[in-house]
């Protein structure tokens, strides 16, 4: 089954600009994965689904701040101009024929 | 709007089971997976469980095999979670969630809480 790694933490300043990765285990590196945001005592709100080709389709209302993108194995979010309310813990899922998989999450500062 | 109303916090003693609902609205029910994901104190997201709303076959994680059972209830649109033998580990906040094929919707999580 597939297997995602992030980073544990990753910290940008309040107006830039960050990238978080999440990345595929080998063979897997085709897969589609989503990207899910989790404020503090929330529970977790579905961003973006993002192929490999680095299309991806995100959930109603998400700002256009976010956007996704693909290398290889490597599926990124990136957020622009980043606001306060975007420090949050962001996991990446991916899915098999009888399973699901959820990356171990970045924490993201905002300084 | 899609909408997962879960039930609420929940008090169990080690060896005890505990039963979790999802109350599914705003959507054909019939399309989609529901599944359940739990994230214990300060930890990340395991996923444990998923049923096709449509068939009613299931899907169970290794780590839960025997001890969880999902069911559905497709005149009520809701979505049940049972976990036996419970031990402290168990304790965490339990999430239903929607599929089609991507998580895109979750419901607001019950407190579940082993203590003797």
């Amino acid at each position: 089954q597939p297997v995602l790694t992030q980073s544990s933490s990753a910290s940008a300043s309040l107006g830039s600009s960050v990238k978080l990765i999440c990345t595929l285990s080998s063979g897997h590196s085709s897969y589609i994965i989503a990207w899910h945001q989790q404020r503090p005592g929330k529970a977790p709100r579905y961003l973006m689904k993002l192929e490999g080709s680095g299309s991806y389709n995100k959930g109603s209302g998400v700002p256009d701040r976010f956007s996704g993108s693909s290398s290889g194995a490597d599926r990124s979010l990136t957020i622009s101009n980043l606001q306060s309310e975007d420090e949050a813990d962001y996991y990446c899922e991916t899915w098999d024929t009888n399973t699901r998989v959820f990356g171990g999450g970045t924490k993201l500062t905002v300084l | 709007q899609v909408q997962l109303v879960q039930s609420g916090t929940e008090v169990k003693k080690p060896g005890a089971s505990v039963k979790v609902s999802c109350k599914a609205s705003g959507y054909t029910f019939t399309s989609y997976y529901v599944h359940w994901v739990r994230q214990p104190p300060g930890q990340g997201l395991e996923w444990m469980a998923m049923i096709n709303f449509n068939s009613g076959v299931t899907t169970y994680a290794q780590n839960f095999q025997g001890r969880v059972t999902m069911t559905r209830d497709t005149s009520t649109s809701t979505v049940y979670m049972d976990l036996t033998s419970l031990r402290s580990e168990d304790t965490a906040v339990y999430y239903c969630a929607r599929s089609g094929p991507a998580v895109d919707s979750w419901g607001q999580g019950t407190l579940v809480t082993v203590s003797s």
